[in-house]
C-alpha cells in the first residue's frame, strides 16, 4: 500500500528564515510526486511534479528535490505570503490515484 | 477562463437527508476525482471516474454516490448512510500525458 508522511506537522519561519519540508514515502512503481500549497478553505494549488530521483524544480522562492525514498520542498528567504499548508502526494502504479500525506503547516512572520 | 468549480460553497444538512454537491469542469479532462478532507488528515479519495458512464469506488465510498453523465459533470450524492459526512469535500479532474490533478474550490458540508 502506497504511504506518504510529511514532516514537520507544522513550522514556523520569521521571513527571511530558510527551511525544508519532508515527504517520504512507500510506492509501488512511482509514476510521480506531485506538491500541492492549500490556504485556509481553498482547495489545493499545483506547484510540482517531480518524475525520478535527482530532478528538481523550481518557482520562485520554493524549491522541490527527489530522491528514492523523500522529496523537500525547500523555502528559500519565506515572506509571510508563503503561510500555506504544503502538500506532498504520490502516484503509483495504480493510474489516476494519489496517495496524500497530511501536509505542512507554513506560517511565515514578519 | 478554464477551471473546476464546486457548488455551493457551504452546505448544511439536517441528519437523515441525502445531500448532492455539484462539480464541474471544462478543461476537457476525461477523469474526475472526489475528495475528502478532515482537520490534521491527507486527502482521502471518496470516488473517481476515468470516462463518462464509468466510475470506481475510492478508499471510503461507504456512503457516498456518484454519477458521470457528462465529461464536464461529476456530481457526488452524501446518503444518509454516511454516518460522519461533516468535513471538506474537493472535486479534481485530470488530464493526460501530465498526470496532474487539478483541484476545485471546495464545499464545505455541515451536519446539524
Amino acid at each position: 500500500e502506497d504511504q506518504v508522511t510529511q514532516s514537520p506537522e507544522a513550522l514556523r519561519l520569521q521571513e527571511g528564515e530558510s527551511s525544508s519540508l519532508n515527504c517520504s514515502y512507500t510506492v509501488s512503481g512511482l509514476r510521480g510526486l506531485f506538491w500541492y500549497r492549500q490556504d485556509p478553505g481553498k482547495g489545493p494549488e499545483f506547484l510540482f511534479t517531480l518524475y525520478s530521483a535527482g530532478e528538481e524544480k523550481e518557482k520562485e522562492r520554493l524549491k522541490a528535490t527527489l530522491t528514492k525514498k523523500e522529496s523537500f520542498l525547500h523555502i528559500t528567504a519565506p515572506k509571510p505570503e508563503d503561510s500555506a499548508t504544503y502538500l506532498c502526494a504520490v502516484q503509483g502504479e495504480r493510474w489516476g490515484k494519489l496517495q496524500f500525506g497530511a501536509g505542512t503547516q507554513v506560517v511565515v512572520t514578519p | 477562463d478554464g477551471g473546476i468549480t464546486q457548488s455551493p460553497k457551504y452546505l448544511f444538512r439536517k441528519e437523515g437527508q441525502n445531500v448532492t454537491l455539484s462539480c464541474e469542469q471544462n478543461l476537457n479532462h476525461d477523469a474526475m476525482y472526489w475528495y475528502r478532507q478532515d482537520p490534521g488528515q491527507g486527502l482521502r479519495l471518496i470516488y473517481y471516474s476515468q470516462i463518462v458512464n464509468d466510475f470506481q469506488k475510492g478508499d471510503i465510498a461507504e456512503g457516498y454516490s456518484v454519477s458521470r453523465e457528462k465529461k464536464e459533470s461529476f456530481p457526488l450524492t452524501v446518503t444518509s448512510a454516511q454516518k460522519n459526512p461533516t468535513a471538506f469535500y474537493l472535486c479534481a479532474s485530470m488530464g493526460t500525458p501530465t498526470d496532474t490533478q487539478y483541484f476545485g474550490p471546495g464545499t464545505r458540508l455541515t451536519v446539524l
